[in-house]
């Protein structure tokens, strides 16, 4: 059975204080790992997907890496706007192809 | 811009109600996608589909079904309605390569 578990579950951060989100997963051949961010009341936002270990990927002031078993998302000098909620998703190569997903982790980036 | 549509932001129905919530997607996708969202819970998958008229259980199928008549259309039914499907409700679809794209989210109240 395919498992996402993100920690931490909240974080708070200042303005320009950076930090990483951790998403460790358990799947049987990794078809794509995903990040989302999901403002309160709406539904999430696709950020990245990545393939294979070693794989980055920026956007803005975030950066999402990947192992063989855990997925980082580093934010980098954090705006309040940056303050959401950011989900990981796993995506397996066999079995049925719906994403599994963590819980997520709540960030809020204070001025 | 793909875009997902939920019918409705918020519902209050009564216990024992058969509940009805739309899905519609406008990018001739073939996967479509129904989530529940509860706190400390993430993401879980209830039914999807891969095509019109097929569809498959997820995790947490029970008490719900599901209708795609038509490609662009994904409905979720509660067959009697209750408590606890109190719950925030994501549809998504997807074209099998970047992920998916949500819709807004429906937040059902049952009382």
């Amino acid at each position: 059975e395919d498992q996402v578990t993100q920690s931490p579950e909240a974080l708070r951060l200042q303005e320009g204080e950076s930090s990483s989100l951790n998403c460790s997963y358990t799947v049987s051949g990794l078809r794509g790992l995903f990040w989302y961010r999901q403002d309160p009341g709406k539904g999430p936002e696709f950020l990245f997907t990545l393939y294979s270990a070693g794989e980055e990927k920026e956007k803005e002031r975030l950066k999402a890496t990947l192992t063989k078993k855990e997925s980082f998302l580093h934010i980098t000098a954090p705006k309040p706007e940056d303050s959401a909620t950011y989900l990981c998703a796993v995506q397996a190569y066999t079995g049925r192809r719906a994403l599994t997903f963590g819980s997520g982790t709540r960030l809020q980036v204070q001025p | 811009d793909v875009k997902v549509t939920q019918s409705s932001r918020y519902l209050v129905k009564r216990t024992g109600e058969k509940v009805f919530l739309e899905c519609v997607q406008d990018m001739d996708h073939e996967n479509m996608f129904w989530y529940r969202q509860d706190p400390g819970l993430g993401l879980r998958l209830i039914y999807f589909s891969y095509d019109v008229k097929m569809k498959e259980k997820g995790d947490i199928p029970e008490g719900y079904s599901v209708s795609r008549e038509k490609k662009e259309r994904f409905s979720l039914i509660l067959e009697s309605a209750s408590t606890n499907q109190t719950s925030m409700y994501l549809c998504a679809s997807d074209e099998g390569t970047y992920g998916y794209t949500f819709g807004s989210g429906t937040r059902l109240t049952v009382v």
